[in-house]
């Protein structure tokens, strides 16, 4: 199993450019999320899925968008990129969203908006 | 909506001491508090959780307490090891979403 894996790794963007993070799983992982990590601050929740075709809002849903046609897959989409979306971005999945809920984060994508 | 606030931010100690990392939260209906080792490039990997009617819960070297009175829990790593170096967060979580604490870098000393 590769687990969670997320593409690119690096990338460097410009005031108002879009680009799409990629992750995917290989657990058959129903729940799926997308966090974001800024220094000193944790990592907060950007959106989650709790199956195909079933996306929900974070706490910082704002300037991104998601999608989730497939339980592999689950995209994060930043429209008119900002200086304020630079950050570490990860991807996450878990079995179940229940009470115990270990989630699988995959490696990060360091994003920065010039 | 909950918070989580953790404590200290850094954290050196020299090998084979013990590290305690402090969190508090502010939702009484949170039920389930895991604890996440992140190292360098790396992203988060659980590394123990306690559920809020079990008041500790060890694994060789490291055990995590809970208090629910005073809504706070902490993570203790007892005979520390260069290995242990990296970013830890705690969590809460109420029906399954996370609010993550703010993070402490452990550094171990050999």
């Amino acid at each position: 199993n590769a687990g969670v894996t997320q593409t690119p790794k690096f990338r460097i963007l410009k005031i108002g450019q879009s680009m799409t993070l990629q992750c995917t799983q290989d657990m058959n992982h129903n729940y799926m999320y997308w966090y974001r990590q800024d220094p000193g601050m944790g990592l907060k929740l950007i959106y989650y899925s709790v199956g195909a075709g079933i996306t929900d809002k974070g706490e910082v849903p704002n300037g991104y968008n998601v999608s989730r046609s497939t339980t592999e897959d689950f995209p994060l989409r930043l429209e008119l990129a900002a200086p304020s979306q630079t950050s570490v971005y990860f991807c996450a999945s878990s079995a179940t969203g229940g009470l115990i809920n270990e989630q699988f984060f995959g490696p990060g994508t360091r994003l920065t908006v010039l | 909506g909950e918070n989580v606030e953790q404590h200290p931010s850094t954290l050196s100690v020299q090998e084979g001491d013990s590290a305690v990392i402090k969190c508090t939260y502010s939702d009484s209906a949170s039920n389930y508090f895991p604890w996440y080792k992140q190292e360098l490039g790396k992203g988060p990997q659980l590394i123990i959780d306690i559920r809020s009617n079990v008041g500790e819960k060890k694994d060789q070297r490291i055990a995590v307490t809970l208090n629910k009175t005073a809504k706070h829990f902490s993570l203790h790593i007892t005979e520390t090891q260069p290995e242990d170096s990296a970013v830890y967060f705690c969590a809460a979580s109420k029906g399954g979403k996370l609010i993550f604490g703010q993070g402490t870098e452990l550094s171990v000393k050999p």
